[in-house]
């Protein structure tokens, strides 16, 4: 059964350093997502891209945050000076459409440390 | 954006139990997910409902979308320790998938 996958699975990083975390979505699927869970808390949503573009994002989605799909198969997010609150668990998601009754499937993760 | 509220927030009960676990809105749901999560790991979709009344079954789970699409329910018959995990409800109407807080369920052997 097609799968996300995430890498790494855990990044430790120290504040103000740059973090890529990578995504492999399902391959026939358009629509593709990050989004956050800090630790005892929500699933939260950052960003979606469609089309090679964004096509919505959060207030959490700030500039220190860019998400990328460099060829046909990764998806990328950025950040560019992590802070200790960005520590949390980063999923990918992706869909074949967008609304009305879609369905996500997420990857297993990656946990990021922020120190 | 809709705040959808799961009850119980936690729950602890013997293997072979069945148990309830709810999810309100005050609003419409246009449809409604229900998710799977163990610790360490990505949400798992478990089943779409849209329309109201809709009843779906997934082996000894069983999920119920309310008539006026404002709650929804997930039954699960003789419980396994295999089920232990967090139960996410999430809506998306035209907004991003939103997600409750969930419900933490164990089951004791």
């Amino acid at each position: 059964e097609p799968e996300v996958t995430q890498t790494p699975s855990h990044q430790v990083t120290q504040m103000g350093q740059e973090v890529i975390l990578r995504c492999v979505p399902i391959s026939n699927h358009l629509y593709f997502y990050w989004y956050r869970q800090i630790l005892g808390q929500k699933v939260e949503f950052l960003v979606s891209f469609y089309n090679n573009e964004i096509s919505e994002k959060s207030e959490i989605f700030d500039d220190q945050f860019s998400v990328e799909r460099p060829d046909g198969s990764n998806f990328t997010l950025k950040i560019r000076s992590t802070k200790l609150e960005d520590s949390a668990m980063y999923f990918c998601a992706s869909s074949l459409r967008d609304r009305g009754g879609y369905e996500q499937y997420f990857g297993p993760g990656t946990r990021l440390t922020v120190t | 954006t809709q705040l959808l509220e799961q009850s119980p927030q936690f729950l602890s009960i013997q293997e072979g139990e069945n148990l309830t676990v709810y999810c309100n809105s005050s609003s419409v749901f246009s449809s409604l997910q229900w998710y799977r999560q163990e610790p360490g790991e990505g949400p798992v979709l478990l089943v779409t409902v849209v329309t109201g009344g809709e009843v779906k079954k997934l082996k000894r789970l069983t999920f119920q979308f309310g008539d006026a699409r404002k709650d929804s329910s997930l039954h699960i018959t003789a419980a396994q320790p295999g089920d232990t995990g967090l139960y996410l409800c999430a809506y998306s109407g035209n907004t991003p998938l939103v997600f409750g807080k969930g419900t933490r369920l164990s089951v004791i052997a």
